[in-house]
């Protein structure tokens, strides 16, 4: 089975501090995606990539950067965390670079910013 | 930002009483896939239709495309204590190319 995984489930940083979140997947795929998770505001695609150190922006990608240098791993990074940035982050990936290929998501990480 | 609509947001359901969510769009879809998340758990792959009128079923549910391709359902038959979670759909390409519904969050009553 695939294997995405984030490196923390739970993280609690201050305002103003940069924050990496980390997710590496194991099965070569070619798309990777970060989205953040709201309730009552569903999956908000924040950045995704189709292929190392390419990048797209998704629907909010104000406030976060994104690194993709090596296939397996894609880093989101918050320059400077504010409040608002309080939330789940969802990684996945889908092989192939296709649109209807699958998602295969990590279990998240919920990002306290204090 | 582009988003796809689902309804209803929200669903109680008596266990045993059947529940049906509606994902809707503006434009012509070439596919759709559904997706279920447990609560606290994270989104997990259920299924893909891509033709026309298609209707495919898994047990208790069945999800089907619409004739002009701009909507989708799934509905549980019956359902379970299981079947606690939200429900997202998730057009696979055009101009909601990765880009998921606002989700139908389930709750089963026992």
């Amino acid at each position: 089975d695939v294997k995405v995984t984030q490196s923390s489930r739970y993280l609690v940083k201050r305002t103003g501090e940069k924050v990496f979140l980390e997710c590496v997947q194991d099965m070569d795929h070619e798309n990777m995606f970060w989205y953040r998770q709201d309730p009552g505001l569903g999956l908000r695609l924040i950045y995704f990539s189709y292929d190392v150190k390419m990048k797209e922006k998704g629907d909010i990608p104000e406030g976060y950067s994104v690194s993709r240098e090596k296939k397996e791993r894609f880093s989101l990074i918050l320059e400077s965390a504010s409040t608002n940035q309080t939330s789940m982050y969802l990684c996945a990936s889908s092989s192939t670079g296709l649109a209807n290929e699958k998602l295969f998501f990590g279990s998240g990480t919920q990002l306290s910013v204090l | 930002g582009q988003q796809v609509m689902q309804i209803p947001q929200y669903q109680h359901v008596q266990e045993g009483e059947d529940f049906t969510t509606y994902c809707n769009s503006s434009t012509t879809l070439s596919n759709i896939q559904w997706y279920k998340q447990r609560p606290g758990g994270h989104p997990v792959f259920l299924i893909q239709l891509v033709k026309s009128g298609e209707v495919k079923k898994q047990k208790r549910l069945t999800f089907q495309f619409g004739e002009a391709k701009k909507n989708s359902s799934l509905h549980i038959t019956a359902t379970q204590t299981t079947d606690v979670g939200t429900y997202f759909c998730h057009p696979g390409s055009g101009t909601y190319k990765y880009i998921f519904g606002t989700g139908t969050r389930l709750k089963v009553l026992a």
